[in-house]
């Protein structure tokens, strides 16, 4: 079956402008996460839904980060105004109900010039 | 400190040799651990999970969770060149469902 994908897979932007970066999680999966994962580094916690509900935003680094999940299946995140030290790789996992094991899709990578 | 090291390597090993892979951390609410190997331009895919202190094995591969030391370890035997990538371990507490991770360890096998 389809795993989790994401689009763009590469975005460049040009500091200032606004992105929005979407996430297809795996069919009936009810929870869905957002993470950051800069060069060398692990994936660092953004945001959780539960199916439409944001449960957990406490990841975001300013409120120029923003996630929907508006019917509780595709998810955007939208990055306004964006700043050199937002390029990163952007993961997006899902996970059927309460389950642990998050599966992950490959990524968006944001380059902010 | 962060509440998750892991050594970033780099880690070189021939073929055939066992691997060891390793995070300590500090936070002792933490009860589930992972470990993830992450493929260049790759998202990262879950290999083990486990609870309990204690080991689990899975074909080549064998987790083992020292809760007393917080201490976790992953072991991969019989190493094949299939397996360079970087290595991330993730915990997560009990009804909070997201990950910490370790920083990753870039593994290269050689033929």
């Amino acid at each position: 079956g389809a795993g989790v994908s994401q689009s763009p897979r590469y975005k460049v932007a040009k500091r200032g402008q606004d992105v929005a970066l979407r996430c297809d999680p795996i069919s009936g999966h009810v929870s869905l996460f957002w993470y950051q994962q800069a060069l060398g580094q692990g994936p660092e916690f953004l945001t959780y839904f539960q199916n439409e509900a944001q449960l957990d935003k406490s990841g975001l680094p300013s409120d120029r980060f923003f996630a929907e999940r508006p019917e509780g299946s595709v998810s955007t995140l939208k990055i306004q105004r964006t700043q050199q030290e937002d390029s990163a790789v952007y993961l997006c996992a899902s996970s059927l109900g309460t389950s642990r094991e998050q599966y992950f899709g490959p990524g968006t990578r944001l380059t902010v010039t | 400190q962060k509440e998750v090291e892991q050594d970033p390597g780099p880690l070189s090993v021939p073929e055939g040799a066992i691997v060891s892979l390793n995070c300590t951390y500090s936070n002792s609410a933490f009860q589930y651990f992972m470990w993830y190997r992450q493929y260049s331009r790759k998202g990262p895919e879950l290999l083990m999970y486990t609870y309990s202190s204690g080991n689990k094995e899975d074909g080549r591969f064998t987790a083992q969770v020292d809760k007393s030391s917080k201490y976790i370890s992953l072991f991969i035997r019989d190493s094949q060149p299939s397996d360079s990538a970087t290595y991330l371990c993730a915990m997560t507490i009990g009804s909070n469902y997201k990950l910490t991770f370790g920083k990753g360890t870039l593994l290269t096998v050689n033929p």
